[in-house]
């Protein structure tokens, strides 16, 4: 366990389903991220929250929806998404936005696959 | 916007030998961040580099920052097989968020 752990680890979706990715730390960090990891790009940057603030949104599209109802939580909702959208979604935490001296604490990933 | 750049992509050692792997970065940092993800796992932070200049060793692992803050190292000597996976640099520019290198995928053949 890393301190932030993500649900589910494994999600195969429809591009006509909507679902949800889960994320949560205990760790007491004001930072929350969402990262897209594919085989062909580094890691992608797509929200970030700071004190349940969204602070940046990465020109992503609106099939993905963040959502921080306090600072312990993240979710990610997805609908209508594309096969292209298989990647691996890495949510991450900070002490704060400067990444404190402990760096990101990531979990260990959800594992999306659109068909 | 800043870009940060990792070279090489791919590295294959045998085991023993050294390794290293660098970081560049297309404006100056005020501060570079190393993390290292194994094959199926997700990146596990290592280190944090902040002042010009900087050297940190942990282990056999060495990180070094330039000193103009646009470019940094990490260098592993006598590779195990345990130090296979991925490693990324991560810098920040100030007031801006951390951008992540592309990664070298180290292969340390036994």
């Amino acid at each position: 366990e890393t301190g932030v752990t993500q649900t589910p680890r494994h999600l195969v979706m429809g591009m006509t389903n909507k679902k949800s990715l889960k994320c949560e730390q205990h760790l007491g960090h004001n930072a929350m991220y969402w990262y897209k990891q594919s085989a062909k790009k580094p890691l992608e940057l797509m929200f970030v929250y700071s004190l349940e603030e969204r602070v940046e949104n990465n020109s992503v599209p609106s099939r993905f929806s963040p959502e921080c109802p306090n600072s312990s939580h993240l979710f990610l909702h997805l609908h209508t998404l594309q096969p292209e959208d298989s990647a691996l979604y890495l949510c991450a935490s900070s002490q704060d936005l400067r990444g404190g001296n402990y760096g990101y604490t990531f979990g260990s990933g959800t594992r999306l696959t659109v068909v | 916007g800043q870009q940060v750049m990792q070279i090489p992509q791919y590295q294959h050692v045998q085991e023993g030998e050294d390794f290293t792997t660098y970081c560049n970065s297309s404006t100056t940092l005020s501060n570079i961040q190393w993390y290292k993800q194994r094959p199926g796992g997700h990146p596990v932070f290592l280190i944090q580099l902040v002042k010009s200049g900087e050297v940190k060793k942990q282990k056999r692992l060495t990180f070094q920052f330039g000193e103009a803050k646009k470019n940094s190292s990490l260098h592993i000597t006598a590779t195990q097989t345990t130090d296979v996976g991925t490693y990324f640099c991560a810098g920040r520019n100030y007031g801006q968020n951390f951008v992540f290198g592309p990664g070298t995928r180290l292969s340390v053949l036994p």
